[in-house]
């Protein structure tokens, strides 16, 4: 079951703050952000574990809800560099089972 | 630090006609995917490798498609009888292979099937 983004799309001004939402309707055992350039290929930025702590390094934080089965991103005092589209890819399962199920995106825009 | 690397970058194919890209992980990673990304969507899961294994496929990945891994090192993905929906890019990530960890993407492989 594909996880569902939310916004699709955001533009922000350089030091505004943003938040990203990824919602499935199963259980979920990980919560994995990429970032994609246009024309690049997807940079990983954070995993998140069932049961683990809220993770982030610089400005850029995420959390999971295990009871909502929903994991959010936050991106705070947002730069230039920060622009391009945010996917969250999901893990029902641990062990073997090693795809992820990746969201449509959510397309960031940073102006200056 | 090289990461992963995919040949070629580019192929432009008419319908019918085979294409086999490659795909070389980060050295030490146990577990390799292929993923196929069309405009405006996310990656979607085709298959992966835990080193030579092949332990998953997608049921996106018809009878025209084939990967393999020998070895446990580089990978190849072939499509045979292209089709125009076969266009798309197609990427490979890598892994350490501990449940589920992370996974670091390559350039891909942009098919264009004319």
């Amino acid at each position: 079951q594909q996880p569902v983004q939310s916004p699709q799309a955001v533009i922000l001004r350089e030091g505004e703050d943003a938040v990203i939402n990824c919602s499935s309707s199963k259980a979920l055992y990980s919560v994995h952000w990429y970032r994609q350039k246009h024309g690049e290929a997807p940079v990983f930025l954070m995993i998140l574990l069932k049961g683990g702590e809220q993770k982030g390094h610089d400005k850029i934080s995420a959390s999971f809800n295990e009871k909502k089965q929903q994991s959010s991103l936050y991106l705070t005092a947002s730069q230039l560099s920060y622009s391009g589209t945010y996917f969250c890819g999901t893990a029902n399962y641990g062990g073997s089972q090693g795809n992820l199920i990746f969201g449509k995106g959510t397309k960031l825009s940073v102006k200056p | 630090d090289t990461g992963v690397s995919q040949n070629p970058r580019h192929k432009i194919t008419k319908r019918g006609q085979n294409v086999t890209f490659r795909c070389d992980p980060i050295s030490e990673h146990n577990r390799l995917y292929w993923y196929r990304q069309t405009l405006g969507q996310g990656p979607e899961f085709l298959t992966y490798f835990q080193n030579e294994a092949q332990l998953e496929k997608s049921r996106l990945l018809s009878d025209r498609f084939s990967a393999e891994r020998p070895k446990g090192s580089f990978s190849t993905l072939e499509i045979q009888r292209t089709e125009q929906g076969d266009s798309a890019m197609y990427l490979c990530a890598s892994s350490l292979g501990a449940g589920s960890d992370e996974q670091y993407f390559g350039p891909g492989t942009r098919l264009t099937v004319t």
